[in-house]
């Protein structure tokens, strides 16, 4: 069992449609959870950065974290067609310079 | 201003062959990793420069993969003898490395796609 599991997709929502994104983990001590935006060719860009458990609101974005079920998620309201992109969730121990562990990512298309 | 560059972009060699890929991380940057990103597979850590500290090279896949990091900038990644299975986009990353959660952020670079042949 990989340490972060993630639905690969594809997922295709029409434009305007409420997305969400999941991952599990199974390493408890994950405290710092974030979620990259990969654009075909490009490299990852992130996009939000949690810390513990909680909720966290950036404009249409909200990422969600669950520590006692080990289950983070991403929402996405109002999509566009220029979310369409692959996205990866990504976790750490700390919040220091550390290697990040990676989902495999979930490619979306909003379909205007 | 600059982000991460990497060379080249795109690199064809047969199987058998070594490849050398670049990273230029952002000017200032302490910290720089290298990952691979395979189909199915995700990213995968392969190694980490912290400043002048010795390199985490916990993620290397095997003995055939190296790098170096010269005078705090420019890192190199070495594949010896190439295999099919090494065909991957290769990414680096670079972040600050001081004080304050933020600035702990991974930039990344585009990526040198190798292919094995």
């Amino acid at each position: 069992q990989k340490e972060v599991e993630q639905d690969p997709g594809p997922l295709s929502v029409p434009e305007g449609a409420i997305v969400s994104l999941n991952c599990t983990y199974s390493n408890s001590a994950f405290q710092y959870f974030m979620w990259y935006r990969q654009y075909s060719r490009k490299g990852p860009e992130l996009l939000m950065y949690t810390y513990s458990s909680g909720n966290k609101e950036d404009g249409r974005f909200t990422a969600q974290v669950d520590k006692s079920s080990k289950y983070i998620s991403l929402f996405i309201r109002d999509s566009q067609p220029s979310d369409s992109a692959t996205y990866l969730c990504a976790m750490s121990v700390w919040s220091g310079n550390t290697p990040l562990v990676f989902g495999k990512g979930t490619r979306l298309s909003v379909i205007a | 201003g600059a982000g991460v560059s990497q060379s080249p972009s795109n690199k064809v060699t047969e199987k058998g062959k070594d490849v050398e890929l670049r990273c230029d991380p952002i000017s200032g940057h302490t910290a720089l990793y290298w990952y691979r990103q395979s189909l199915g597979q995700g990213l995968e850590f392969l190694i980490y420069f912290q400043g002048n500290s010795a390199p985490d090279k916990s993620g290397l896949p095997s003995d055939r993969f190296s790098a170096e990091r010269t005078g705090g900038s420019v890192s190199t990644l070495t594949i010896q003898r190439t295999q099919q299975e090494d065909s991957a986009v290769y990414l680096c990353a670079s972040s600050h490395g001081t004080a304050g959660v933020t600035s702990y952020e991974q930039y990344f670079g585009p990526g040198t796609r190798l292919t094995v042949t």
